[in-house]
């Protein structure tokens, strides 16, 4: 079974960076599994921040970027916004099914 | 602009069925790869299967937990997306979304529609 880790929760100043990862219970996080990043705040839909690692969605803000750290892929906020507490998700496509990690909640104080 | 609204959703029996829908515009959605997410109460995101556009062969795949319980299937002449779910268990409970699939990310996102299987 393919476990997606993430870290459950960070806390992070306003005006800071943050730097969540995307890693596997077993093995290294691979380009080829395109990671992927989604924030969510309570009640609403996912919205679609960065694909194929480090593209950035219409709209999205250049504070928000993608890259692959060490085994893992990763998601750094830099220049953190009050409106930028929420749950992040990654997810990595495994070729023939996708797999979410468990969530990150942010917390901006 | 890009739209999904799902529907469908409702209150069910453990062992009874249900159908979802997801109605699409803004997009040329015979090309476009579709997919269905949920989220249980209160825990995370959860990837439930996806299908094909008619010209990659239209095929499905499905996450193991609802293999061969729940069927995706699409009308691109409607621009509608299905999830036909059988044998509904307590642990499906939850808001169902249906996405697009673009550069193996989920691009786009509907507003989700909430199934509640229970007694």
């Amino acid at each position: 079974q393919t476990v997606v880790t993430q870290e459950p929760s960070f806390s992070v100043s306003p005006g800071g960076t943050v730097t969540l990862t995307c890693g596997l219970s077993s093995g290294s996080v691979s380009t080829n599994y395109y990671p992927s990043w989604y924030q969510q705040t309570p009640g609403q839909a996912p919205r679609t921040l960065i694909y194929n690692i480090n593209t950035r969605s219409s709209g999205v803000p250049d504070r928000f970027s993608g890259s692959m750290v060490g085994n893992k892929a990763a998601l750094t906020i830099t220049g953190a916004q009050a409106d930028d507490e929420s749950d992040y998700y990654c997810l990595l496509y495994m070729g023939s099914f996708w797999v979410f990690g468990g969530g990150t909640k942010l917390i901006v104080l | 602009e890009v739209q999904l609204v799902e529907s469908g959703g409702g209150l069910v029996k453990p062992g009874g069925s249900l159908r979802l829908s997801c109605a699409a515009s803004g997009f040329t959605f015979s090309n476009t790869w579709m997919n269905w997410v949920r989220q249980a109460p209160g825990k995370g995101l959860e990837w439930v299967g996806r299908v094909k556009s008619r010209t990659d062969g239209g095929t499905t795949d499905y996450a193991a937990p609802v293999k061969g319980r729940f069927s995706i299937s699409r009308d691109d002449s409607k621009y509608t997306l299905y999830l036909q779910m059988n044998n509904l268990k307590t642990d499906d409970t939850a808001v169902y979304y249906c996405t697009t699939v673009q550069w193996a990310a989920f691009d786009y996102w509907g507003q989700g529609t909430l199934v509640t299987v229970s007694s």
